[in-house]
């Protein structure tokens, strides 16, 4: 069973904004992701991590930024909301990367007005 | 440019019937896939997987075929059930690579 969480699960907020998506979990995992996704379309992958102090951005530009430091916390910032930031962002975790599944969070759906 | 690619974007079945889901890829470096289903403001949940050294993985009443010289893979689920009901994600990694490529989903729907 994964055990990994995210909050806040909604996110309404205004242009300028600076928020905080919030991911954790308990799997003790060295691999975390996340990824942004837009109704009916695919995941795409904007960051990731292979452990603590390490952060590589992934095949989608993204204007957030990422951190980790420590093994099970891999929070995403914008320091700036904007409505094209408008989206789901899925944060996943994983043993190892390519053939160990990757499992998913809960996801953060926000909506910048 | 979209690698994997899941053409239909919608499939109902009965319930008790067998219910097949397709993907196809363009990436020949690509040597694991994986099949992940989400429910509506849920995260998607692996399901099952095969390596490119297969051509076919079963689980229970899930079954993932892997055609390599057509770029194919399907997933059959039999007997369908409506709890089945959910959009089911193709998703593909070359050996080297560290990133879940995935398609757009197909929405399957299990009519009692």
């Amino acid at each position: 069973e994964a055990d990994i969480y995210q909050t806040p699960r909604y996110l309404v907020i205004g242009t300028g904004k600076k928020i905080t998506l919030e991911c954790s979990q308990t799997m003790g995992h060295d691999k975390m992701y996340w990824y942004q996704q837009d109704p009916g379309m695919e995941l795409h992958l904007i960051h990731y991590s292979y452990g603590v102090n390490s952060t590589e951005k992934g095949d989608l530009s993204s204007e957030s930024t990422v951190s980790r430091i420590r093994t099970e916390h891999f929070p995403l910032t914008l320091e700036s909301a904007r409505p094209s930031h408008t989206s789901q962002y899925l944060c996943a975790s994983s043993k190892d990367r390519g053939y160990n599944e990757q499992f998913f969070g809960p996801g953060t759906r926000l909506t910048v007005l | 440019d979209q690698q994997v690619k899941q053409n239909s974007p919608s499939l109902s079945v009965q319930e008790g019937r067998i219910s097949i889901l397709n993907c196809d890829y363009t990436n020949s470096m690509f040597d694991y896939f994986l099949w992940y289903k989400k429910y509506p403001a849920e995260g998607p949940t692996f399901l099952i997987s095969i390596s490119s050294i297969k051509d076919k993985n079963e689980d229970g009443r899930f079954t993932v075929f892997l055609n390599k010289s057509a770029k194919h893979l399907s997933l059959h689920i039999v007997p369908s059930q409506p709890g089945d009901s959910a959009v089911y994600f193709c998703a593909a990694i070359p050996n080297s690579g560290y990133a879940l490529n995935f398609g757009k989903g197909t929405s399957l729907l299990v009519t009692p």
